[in-house]
């Protein structure tokens, strides 16, 4: 069974860095793109960017890119989503999912929380 | 790179079908064969319902069904049930190999 699953909550203050992370089991992690899709407090969906976990190729939606860092750990199975210094506004639900072309599988959500 | 273009809300009776629309330009949905649609209930984790314009993955109800012409894309629920009601985004490659997603649509059954 295909699952991706996501680290718990986060609670952190303006400035802060914050690294999440999502864990594939189930198929070959290597060989399909995971991504990140960012839904804001009562808003749609924003893809953010991808990362193919075999060589690291990385994908940026122009709005997302120097904002946050998506990095892999093959050897782990799991791909992370990087802030250097949050800001109240990146206060989301940030899910991971598999695919380039369409996500087939989703985990199940980190909630960041950025408040002073 | 904008999001795509969707009606804010869709509602119908149970039984009836109702459509939902997703615009784009030439640079996204009117030059992509990979368009998908996800379903998403109040605090879940999105579920994709329709991928590459028209197919749908195993286990999806063939109630979903999609389309598109020039660049629109259009997800279509026929005999609307009450578990339908949910919002409902569409996603298309585009000519930079991202993604981008559509504004979201909420389904209401009335």
């Amino acid at each position: 069974e295909v699952q991706l699953v996501q680290s718990g909550a986060e609670v952190k203050k303006p400035g802060d860095s914050l690294k999440i992370s999502c864990k594939g089991s189930g198929y070959s992690f290597t060989t399909y793109w995971i991504g990140w899709v960012r839904q804001m407090p009562g808003k749609g969906l924003e893809w953010m960017g991808i990362i193919y976990p075999s060589d690291s190729d990385t994908r940026y939606s122009p709005s997302f890119q120097g904002q946050v860092t998506i990095s892999a750990d093959k050897s782990i199975s799991t791909a992370y989503l990087q802030w250097s210094s949050l800001k109240a506004s990146d206060t989301a639900v940030y899910y991971c999912a598999r695919g380039a072309t369409r996500f087939d599988y989703w985990g199940q959500g980190t909630l960041v929380t950025v408040s002073s | 790179q904008s999001a795509l273009t969707q009606p804010a809300a869709v509602s119908g009776s149970p039984g009836q079908s109702i459509t939902i629309s997703c615009t784009g330009t030439s640079s996204d949905v009117g030059g992509s064969k990979y368009v998908s649609w996800y379903q998403q209930h109040p605090g879940k984790a999105p579920k994709l319902m329709i991928y590459d314009v028209t197919n749908r993955p195993s286990g999806v109800s063939n109630r979903f069904s999609g389309s598109k012409s020039g660049n629109t894309a259009s997800l279509t629920i026929s005999g609307l049930q009450a578990e339908d009601e949910a919002d409902y985004y569409c996603s298309s490659y585009t000519s930079t190999s991202t993604q981008v997603f559509g504004t979201g649509t909420k389904v209401t059954v009335l």
